[in-house]
């Protein structure tokens, strides 16, 4: 079955760095890979999009790449904010289909 | 509505007890998922209608889980015979799957259900 995997441990980084949020997944050819926020209390919130024959999107300080060779896509913030803190989930969309969610990897940015 | 509804917020229930959770899905999604969440874990599918039509519950844990939505528009799930590992946060989202089959996800706010 399809698996899919983020890091598990919270990533903390200092305002104004870059932060890159990893998602791999193994036994699944999705036709989009999706990018959601989520915060304490509240439900996902919808990123970006990416298709899987695109290597790389922006979306202001966003940036997602897909690659479907090593089955990874790359979350980027950069200029990151305190308001950036939240659990990023990724997931999996093959398409007309539901959507299969990582476990989402916790992101806490210091003043 | 302005976004997707979800009611109650909070439920605690006995171990045993029955309850229904409701969603009131974006107006014209003709899509709606219902998701569970446990602490710390990513959403995890449970079923999925196009309008009135169930059209995949393959997610759901137990024959004591049973989701509906008669008009197409509200969906209801309900939980019988509560036991503490339903202990979680039931997500409901609504979709326009886009001509190019994208599905994405705009999600209510949950409800969290304690089973004591």
């Amino acid at each position: 079955s399809q698996k899919i995997e983020q890091n598990s441990e919270a990533l903390n980084i200092q305002e104004g760095k870059t932060a890159t949020l990893t998602c791999n997944y193994t036994n699944y050819s999705p036709a989009y890979l999706q990018w959601y926020r989520q915060d304490p209390g509240r439900g996902p919130v919808f990123l970006l999009l990416i298709r899987e024959n695109e290597k790389e999107k922006r979306k202001e300080r966003l940036k997602v790449t897909f690659d479907t060779t090593l089955k990874q896509s790359l979350f980027h913030i950069t200029a990151s904010q305190p308001a950036d803190s939240a659990t990023y989930l990724c997931a999996l969309d093959g398409g007309y289909s539901t959507l299969t969610f990582g476990k989402g990897t916790m992101l806490l940015v210091s003043p | 509505g302005a976004g997707v509804s979800q009611s109650p917020r909070y439920k605690v229930a006995k171990r045993g007890q029955d309850v229904a959770l409701r969603c009131d899905p974006i107006s014209g999604h003709v899509s709606l998922f219902w998701y569970q969440q446990a602490l710390g874990q990513g959403p995890e599918f449970l079923t999925y209608f196009q309008n009135e039509a169930q059209l995949d519950k393959s997610g759901l844990p137990s024959d004591r889980f049973f989701a509906e939505r008669p008009e197409g528009s509200v969906s209801t799930l309900k939980i019988q015979r509560t036991q503490q590992e339903d202990s979680a946060v039931y997500l409901c989202a609504s979709s326009l799957i886009r001509d190019t089959g994208a599905n994405v996800l705009t999600f209510g706010a949950g409800s969290r259900l304690t089973v004591l």
